[in-house]
C-alpha cells in the first residue's frame, strides 16, 4: 500500500524557517501531483500548497505565498515544503497528500511556531 | 477563492440511522471536483468520495456522494459505530483548493 512519511516539523521561534519533507513508497510518484495541508490545534484542514507531479506547476493558498516554496525530487520520491518567516499562525500539523484529491495522507508532522 | 460551507455543524445521530450531511460552495465546482474526507481523533483524514460521486478505494458501500455545481451531498445509509467522527468536504477543480470547516457527526 501506498505510504508517506513526514519528517522535519519541531519547535521554531517566529522568523525561523523549517523544512519538511515527506518520503514516499510503494507508488510510481513522478505521475502524482502531491499536496502539503495542514491542521491547526482543534481547527479543520486548510490546504496549503499542491505541486505537479513533473514540478513545473506549483499553487499556493494566499497565507504563505511568498514565504513558503513547495518542491519535489522525483529521483528520491520525496516531497519537501520550505517554510520561511514563520509566525504563530502557521502552527499546525502539516500532513503530506497524494494526487489533487488526495487519496492517501501521511501521518503529519507538528510544527509549533512560538517563542 | 471559492468558500465551502458545511451543515449542520453538529449531526447527533444513533447507530443505524441515516445521516446526511451538505457541502454548499459559494461558486459552481469544476467538473464536479468535490471530495469527502473522513477524520477520526488523532488520525490523519481518509478520503470517502472523489468527484462528487465516486467512492474511494475500500470504502464500504453505505457512503455515497451526489450533488453538482454549488450542492453537494455525502449520505451514511445506516450508521456504524465507526462512522462517528468528523467530516471535510473540499473542492479541488479551482486554487486554493479549500476545504469546508466540517461536520462533527456524534452518536446520540
Amino acid at each position: 500500500e501506498v505510504q508517506l512519511v513526514e519528517s522535519g516539523g519541531g519547535l521554531v521561534q517566529p522568523g525561523g524557517s523549517l523544512r519538511l519533507s515527506c518520503a514516499a513508497s510503494r507508488f510510481t510518484f513522478s505521475n502524482y501531483a502531491m499536496s502539503w495541508v495542514r491542521q491547526a490545534p482543534g481547527k479543520g484542514l486548510e490546504w496549503v500548497s499542491t505541486i505537479s507531479g513533473t514540478g513545473i506547476s506549483t499553487y499556493y493558498t494566499d497565507s504563505v505565498k511568498g514565504r513558503f516554496t513547495i518542491s519535489r525530487d522525483n529521483s528520491k520520491s520525496t516531497l519537501f515544503l520550505q517554510m520561511n518567516s514563520l509566525r504563530g499562525e502557521d502552527t499546525a500539523i502539516y500532513y503530506c497528500a497524494k494526487d489533487i484529491r488526495h487519496d492517501y495522507w501521511g501521518q503529519g508532522t507538528l510544527v509549533t511556531v512560538s517563542s | 477563492e471559492i468558500v465551502l460551507t458545511q451543515s449542520p455543524g453538529t449531526l447527533s445521530l444513533s447507530p443505524g440511522e441515516r445521516a446526511t450531511l451538505s457541502c454548499r460552495a459559494s461558486q459552481s465546482v469544476s467538473i464536479n471536483y468535490l471530495a469527502w474526507y473522513q477524520q477520526k481523533p488523532g488520525q490523519a483524514p481518509r478520503l470517502l468520495i472523489y468527484g462528487a460521486s465516486g467512492r474511494a478505494t475500500g470504502i464500504p458501500d453505505r457512503f455515497s456522494g451526489s450533488g453538482s455545481g454549488t450542492d453537494f451531498t455525502l449520505t451514511i445509509s445506516r450508521l456504524e459505530p465507526e462512522d462517528f467522527a468528523v467530516y471535510f468536504c473540499q473542492q479541488y477543480g479551482r486554487s486554493p483548493y479549500t476545504f469546508g470547516q466540517g461536520t462533527k457527526l456524534e452518536s446520540k
